[in-house]
């Protein structure tokens, strides 16, 4: 079993629509939680940063951590063809240890 | 702004070539990352390096080695390229701290062809 499991996708909605992404892992000593994007032929940029639980915010975006459950979220508002990417769960024991990545979810938003 | 550099976007050696993968940052970081990314298996940690002459294993070292001579700069070697070290390999570096310093910025990547 993986760390961090994340469901592949390609997860498609149309332009507009709610979109959840959602990672679970197993080892509960996890402490700081991100999301990452990368869009086609890029390297993966920092979209969102939790430490332990709760919800943050950041205009269209909201990153949601469970503990209990295991369990994160990032939810994308009034999704746009713009936001249509590989999204990538990571996190970690530590401020300075190394992350742990999912595999990733690739995202398309239809016009 | 920030920026992570590596040399190349686009690579195609033989096998048994030893190959060179540059990367260089200009925001004083201590730490520097190189990745392979591959489908269905997202990022694996292949070196890491928390200041200058110092380097760590990663996941998945075997055939790989680094380089690690100045702090902008974090070198990546194939000593022998083989066909299953094609993929697509990103560098990526990180303050040392808290916070939203704590996440990494990545390099745009270069995607070696080994044939």
């Amino acid at each position: 079993q993986k760390e961090v499991e994340q469901d592949p996708g390609p997860l498609s909605v149309p332009e507009g629509a709610i979109v959840s992404l959602n990672c679970t892992y197993s080892n509960s000593a996890f402490q700081y939680f991100m999301w990452y994007r990368q869009y086609s032929r890029k390297g993966p940029e920092l979209l969102m940063y939790t430490y332990s639980s709760g919800n943050k915010e950041d205009g269209r975006f909201t990153a949601q951590v469970d503990k209990s459950s295991k369990y994160i979220s990032l939810f994308i508002r009034d999704s746009q063809p713009s936001d249509s990417a590989t999204y990538l769960c990571a996190m970690s024991f530590y401020s300075n240890y190394q992350l742990i990545w999912g595999a990733g979810t690739k995202l398309i938003i239809k016009p | 702004d920030v920026k992570v550099t590596q040399s190349s976007r686009y690579l195609v050696k033989r096998t048994g070539e030893k190959v060179f993968l540059e990367c260089v940052q200009d925001m004083d970081h201590e730490n520097m990352f190189w990745y392979r990314q591959d489908p269905g298996l997202g990022l694996r940690l292949i070196y890491f390096s928390y200041d200058v002459k110092m380097k760590e294993k990663g996941d998945i070292p075997e055939g790989y080695s680094v380089s690690r001579e100045k702090k902008e700069r974090f070198s990546l070697i194939l000593e022998s390229a083989s066909t299953n070290q094609t993929s697509m390999y990103l560098c990526a570096s990180r303050v040392t701290g808290t916070g939203a310093n704590y996440g990494y910025t990545f390099g745009s990547g270069t995607r070696l062809t080994v044939v």
